[in-house]
């Protein structure tokens, strides 16, 4: 099976501008969850989506919203980019009834 | 909410020496994973840890999960450079599938 794909993988971008980034899960996933991973803080969840529903959130601002399509794929916007949005955005996508997360290589968004 | 404490934060070791870094939890764990990370990629699913003072092994890693089901531990036995990264815990508890990470643990092997 195909892993779980992520684009783009770089992306410069300046302050108030917003960004969508990509994910499409490996084959027979419903599961997609995002996670924004910094030196500093580490891997952060954002959100995960099943079967084109938000089922759980992180505690990030409004800023960050996402949306998955009927084929599982999902994609994540981030409004009015700040420059603390400089990070790496990991999508896991995982079979039903399982926890194990499978990463995708990630979109490295830089901010200016 | 559950926190996932991971420690220590960075090691350097001789290649050869062995490695161990170790996690904590606020709360019972439902099941604990193990992740690695190479530099400049992505976590990678090592291992799932579910039952109380389970012990598993992968060529020179052993994993151990607590009596409590609260710790965990990740071994790596002889290091090599190729054991380069960062390893991360992640658990589970409550009913919820979504992991909890740990900071991660930063290994660093000079040959």
């Amino acid at each position: 099976k195909a892993g779980v794909t992520q684009t783009p993988r770089y992306l410069i971008k300046t302050r108030g501008q917003q960004v969508t980034l990509s994910c499409s899960p490996i084959s027979g996933h419903r599961s997609v969850s995002w996670y924004q991973q910094t030196p500093g803080q580490g891997l952060q969840f954002l959100f995960e989506y099943f079967s084109e529903t938000q089922r759980n959130k992180g505690n990030f601002p409004g800023r960050f919203s996402g949306r998955q399509f009927s084929n599982s794929r999902s994609e994540m916007n981030v409004s009015t980019l700040e420059l603390g949005d400089s990070a790496l955005y990991l999508c896991a996508s995982r079979a039903p009834n399982q926890e194990t997360q499978y990463f995708g290589p990630g979109t490295r968004l830089l901010v200016l | 909410g559950q926190q996932v404490m991971q420690i220590p934060q960075y090691q350097h070791v001789q290649e050869g020496e062995d490695f161990t870094t170790y996690c904590n939890s606020s709360t019972t764990l439902s099941n604990i994973q193990w992740y690695k990370q190479r530099p400049g990629g992505h976590p990678v699913f090592l291992i799932q840890l579910v039952k109380s003072g389970e012990v598993k092994k992968q060529k020179r890693l052993t994993f151990q999960f607590g009596e409590a089901k609260k710790n965990s531990s990740l071994h790596i036995t002889a290091t090599q450079t190729t054991d380069v990264g960062t390893y991360f815990c992640a658990g589970t508890s409550g009913g919820s599938y979504i992991p909890t990470f740990g900071r991660g643990t930063s290994l660093i092997v000079h040959p």
